[in-house]
């Protein structure tokens, strides 16, 4: 049973429009979340993450979003680049147990 | 820091047959993970060690699978033996709790094909 899911397994989306990246999860005791970044051929870096305390964290282009009441939490990325095209996993922990990843979206920013 | 390293990159090799994965975590960190992926199952935890420790390895499909760490800078996974089942993507991370909450840094991964 996968307690982070990712619905959308591929996006399309312009250069210079918002790309929205969805990720559910099926356990509340999970209170940190992040968001991985992965080019072919290469493994999976850190992109964003941020803390159940909160539902809100921004970094530049990135934002991720976190609604807790609706497990649910999303990656904004505004405005898309060529070089956003990846794949994007989401994942989450509760406490110091290890992370639970989602199965990705990979994400095609056409120019 | 050179970042995780994995060997090798690429194995390809024959049903029936031992297969060897390596990693070399960062330098430091306390944590090392190895995970598999497939398109089917996503990214998943075979097992990690804390302190060269074990701690899980609950994700370990099967027997054919163990992985070691003998010491800070080096961890083993090893398949015996193959099957092309096990054909996938293997990845190691590690990381270091004292950097916050759990960030972890992978290698570039070994891409395994069992004929």
């Amino acid at each position: 049973d996968q307690q982070v899911k990712q619905n959308s397994p591929s996006l399309s989306v312009q250069e210079g429009r918002i790309s929205i990246l969805n990720c559910d999860y099926t356990n509340s005791m999970f209170d940190y979340f992040l968001w991985y970044k992965k080019y072919p051929a290469e493994g999976p870096t850190f992109l964003i993450s941020i803390s159940s305390i909160k539902d809100k964290n921004e970094d530049g282009r990135f934002t991720v979003f976190l609604n807790k009441s609706a497990k649910h939490l999303s990656l904004h990325i505004v405005p898309s680049q060529p070089g956003d095209s990846a794949v994007y996993f989401c994942a989450a922990s509760e406490g110091n147990t290890p992370l639970v990843f989602g199965k990705g979206t990979r994400l095609s920013v056409i120019a | 820091d050179a970042g995780v390293i994995q060997s090798p990159r690429h194995e390809v090799t024959e049903m029936g047959q031992e297969v060897t994965l390596r990693c070399k975590p960062i330098s430091g960190h306390d944590y090392l993970f190895w995970y598999r992926q497939t398109m089917m199952r996503g990214l998943e935890l075979l097992i990690y060690f804390n302190n060269n420790v074990p701690i899980d390895d609950s994700g370990m499909p099967e027997d054919r699978f163990s992985a070691k760490m003998p010491n800070a800078s080096f961890s083993t996974l090893k398949i015996q033996p193959s099957e092309p089942r096990d054909s996938a993507v293997y990845f190691c991370a590690s990381s270091l709790i004292g950097e916050g909450r759990e960030t972890q840094y992978f290698g570039p991964g070994t891409r395994l094909l069992v004929l």
